[in-house]
């Protein structure tokens, strides 16, 4: 149980263009979706916290305008990050959980390499 | 402050060894501690986690020590083997809410055969 789904695993596309990417919690509802972002051999940092049907919470640095992201339902929150910039490349992980006691589950990351 | 400071960077066991990994913490007002081990290309995923309340947290192979005068915690994995190559993050967070986790920065583990 607990599976996060995230898609595309890879996606490889020209400066300037936007870049839509789907987390979906496939068995579970999920009030709380987080995303993330990993250069190679470094830790995971958070960028934005969704609630559903609620606007998300950035962290500092991250620009909203840049990666916008949306909570529509409790299974689905999508990032989008607009006018890609090779410095934009990276490693984009989404997480899920439910409130209470759950822990966060993690997608597979998607791999953006902006070219 | 928000930072887990985690150290090795990297360890490299022999098979059958114990790999220990620790993870020092500042904020006083994290009280839910998880290990997540992540494999090359894929999204961490959790292995045990502790709270405050308990010292030691054992799930198999895989056994959580827990120093909160110290605000210190460690995960020691048993009979280490090759399949648990992997890069190891303690986290930390608040329990209640949305529980952001704060992650340590890694330790590439390598267990050789």
């Amino acid at each position: 149980g607990a599976v996060v789904s995230q898609h595309p695993s890879r996606v490889i596309c020209k400066s300037g263009t936007s870049v839509k990417i789907e987390c979906r919690s496939l068995d579970f509802q999920a009030t709380t979706m987080f995303w993330y972002r990993q250069f190679p051999k470094q830790s995971l940092m958070l960028m934005a916290t969704s609630n559903e049907g609620s606007k998300a919470t950035y962290e500092q640095g991250v620009e909203k305008d840049k990666f916008l992201i949306n909570h529509a339902s409790l299974t689905l929150s999508t990032l989008t990050v607009t006018s890609a910039h090779p410095e934009d490349s990276s490693f984009y992980i989404c997480s899920a959980r439910v409130a209470g006691g759950s822990p966060q589950h993690f997608g597979d990351g998607t791999r953006l390499s902006i070219l | 402050q928000q930072q887990v400071k985690q150290s090795p960077q990297s360890l490299i066991v022999q098979k059958g060894g114990i790999s220990i990994i620790n993870c020092a913490y500042e904020n006083t007002a994290f009280d839910y501690f998880p290990w997540y081990q992540q494999f090359p290309g894929k999204g961490p995923a959790l292995l045990i986690a502790i709270r405050p309340d308990v010292s030691e947290k054992k799930e198999g192979r895989f056994t959580i020590s827990f120093n909160k005068s110290a605000k210190q915690f460690s995960l020691h994995i048993m009979d280490s083997q090759p399949g648990d190559s992997a890069t190891y993050f303690c986290a930390a967070s608040v329990f209640r809410g949305a529980r952001q986790l704060t992650f340590g920065s890694g330790t590439q583990l390598t267990v050789l055969p």
